[in-house]
């Protein structure tokens, strides 16, 4: 089955800086790639996603990039602020639909 | 995209009883899943619902695990008797009308004492 693995597990930022956290993905035929960003307490929320037929999508700050053949993919943060600390998840879903979640990302962002 | 509701927010319970967390999604919804987050671990699927039958299940969603629709609103995922370990977030999603994106309900904690 699908798995996913996410690096780092912590990221430390200052302000303005840009953030990447990286997954790969071990099934080839997964095709669509969430990214989620969880606050203490809170659901995880969609924040961005991309389907295979494209290798990079943007909204405004942040940006997932594709690489199908090396199965890889990545969040980039740009022009971070304080806001953006949470806890991120990469997710691939597989054949049935169901996704599957990276161990998450840890993002401290510093004024 | 209207979200799913959950009720309740947090269940405390003693070892060995039976819990029912429900989730109540748009009626047009097709996909329905349950997810469980054990705290600061990442997110795990249980089960996913498709026009009234499971769909999918995993390794976690043992037979002390079932999920219903019993009137055709309301979705319950139901664990007969409870074990410490299955202390933890629990969220019910479902999938967008255009298909493939996932959106999670406000989730119920689940304290097993």
């Amino acid at each position: 089955g699908e798995n996913v693995e996410q690096h780092p597990s912590t990221l430390s930022v200052q302000e303005g800086d840009s953030a990447v956290i990286k997954c790969t993905y071990s099934d080839s035929a997964s095709n669509y790639f969430p990214w989620y960003k969880q606050e203490l307490g809170k659901r995880p929320q969609l924040i961005i996603d991309i389907r295979s037929n494209v290798g990079e999508k943007k909204d405004q700050r942040i940006a997932v990039t594709l690489n199908k053949t090396a199965k890889h993919f990545s969040l980039h943060i740009t022009e971070t602020q304080p806001e953006d600390s949470a806890v991120y998840f990469c997710a691939a879903e597989d054949d049935y639909n169901k996704l599957i979640f990276g161990a998450g990302t840890r993002l401290a962002v510093h004024p | 995209e209207p979200e799913v509701t959950q009720t309740p927010s947090h269940q405390v319970t003693q070892m060995g009883q039976e819990v029912i967390l429900r989730c109540v999604p748009i009626s047009n919804h097709l996909y329905f899943y349950w997810y469980r987050q054990i705290l600061g671990q990442k997110v795990e699927f249980l089960v996913s619902f498709y026009n009234n039958e499971i769909s999918e299940k995993s390794e976690i969603f043992d037979d002390q695990f079932s999920v219903e629709r019993p009137d055709g609103s309301n979705f319950t995922l139901k664990i007969r008797s409870t074990k410490l370990e299955d202390s933890a977030m629990y969220f019910c999603a479902r999938t967008a009308l255009s298909y493939n994106e996932q959106f999670f309900g406000p989730g119920t904690r689940l304290t097993v004492l």
